[in-house]
């Protein structure tokens, strides 16, 4: 069964950082993209980053660009997201997920973990 | 930036009506299209993609049409379970977006 456990959530105050971690299990983790998407309070979902199965690309939304860094272990079947110079607008829960579905244009995410809350307030 | 728009925000149907949902995209994304329901206090669940292929263990009273701009979620005949919020997202170009989501109701 695949299973994505994200941890690593928290209060943390404006400026400050956390690093997510996403256990991986249930499936050969080196063979596959993986992302990260997050929904802030009462709003809708949003992608934060995208990562390369071994690693080599990475891909950010340019309102994180700079301040989150995606990376995997893929010995350690985990994925993370460092992240930097948080605001009270990235408040929200964070979500790591499988890329399926893969063409040479992309993936869609099919399977989701439960997610962990992020809360940045002073 | 790809903006998504779903229509109706809210959809108000009874078990066993015909749900359809609609999602508009503000430039071609072809069919790279993609449909998730979220169920309350669940992590959302891929249902159909590229516009109209259902993923795997979908039943078969989802479906999805469309292609370009103009996209549609069909639910031929609505379950208890059905009962959720849907979102459209696409990858045609990044950055991948959302749309805001609709959510179906019970009436």
């Amino acid at each position: 069964e695949v299973q994505l456990v994200e941890s690593g959530g928290g209060l943390v105050q404006p400026g400050g950082s956390l690093r997510l971690s996403c256990a991986a299990s249930g499936f050969t983790f080196s063979n596959y993209w993986m992302s990260w998407v997050r929904q802030a309070p009462g709003k809708g979902l949003e992608w934060v980053a995208n990562i390369k199965k071994d690693g080599s690309e990475k891909y950010y939304v340019d309102s994180m660009k700079g301040r989150f860094t995606i990376s995997r272990d893929n010995a350690k079947n985990s994925l993370y997201l460092q992240m930097n110079s948080l605001r009270a607008e990235d408040t929200a829960v964070y979500y790591c997920a499988r890329g399926d579905y893969y063409d040479s244009s992309g993936y869609y995410l099919g399977y989701w973990g439960q997610g962990t809350l992020v809360t940045v307030s002073s | 930036e790809i903006v998504l728009t779903q229509s109706p925000a809210t959809l108000s149907l009874s078990p066993g009506e015909r749900a359809t949902l609609s999602c508009r995209a503000s430039q071609s994304v072809s069919s790279y299209l993609a449909w998730y329901q979220r169920r309350s206090g669940q992590a959302p669940r891929l249902l159909v993609y590229d516009a109209f292929n259902r993923a795997t263990g979908i039943p078969a009273r989802f479906s999805g049409s469309g292609s370009g701009t103009d996209f549609t979620l069909t639910i031929s005949s609505l379950e208890p379970e059905d009962f959720a919020v849907y979102y459209c997202q696409q990858r045609s170009s990044w950055p991948w977006t959302f749309g805001q989501g609709t959510k179906v109701e019970i009436k």
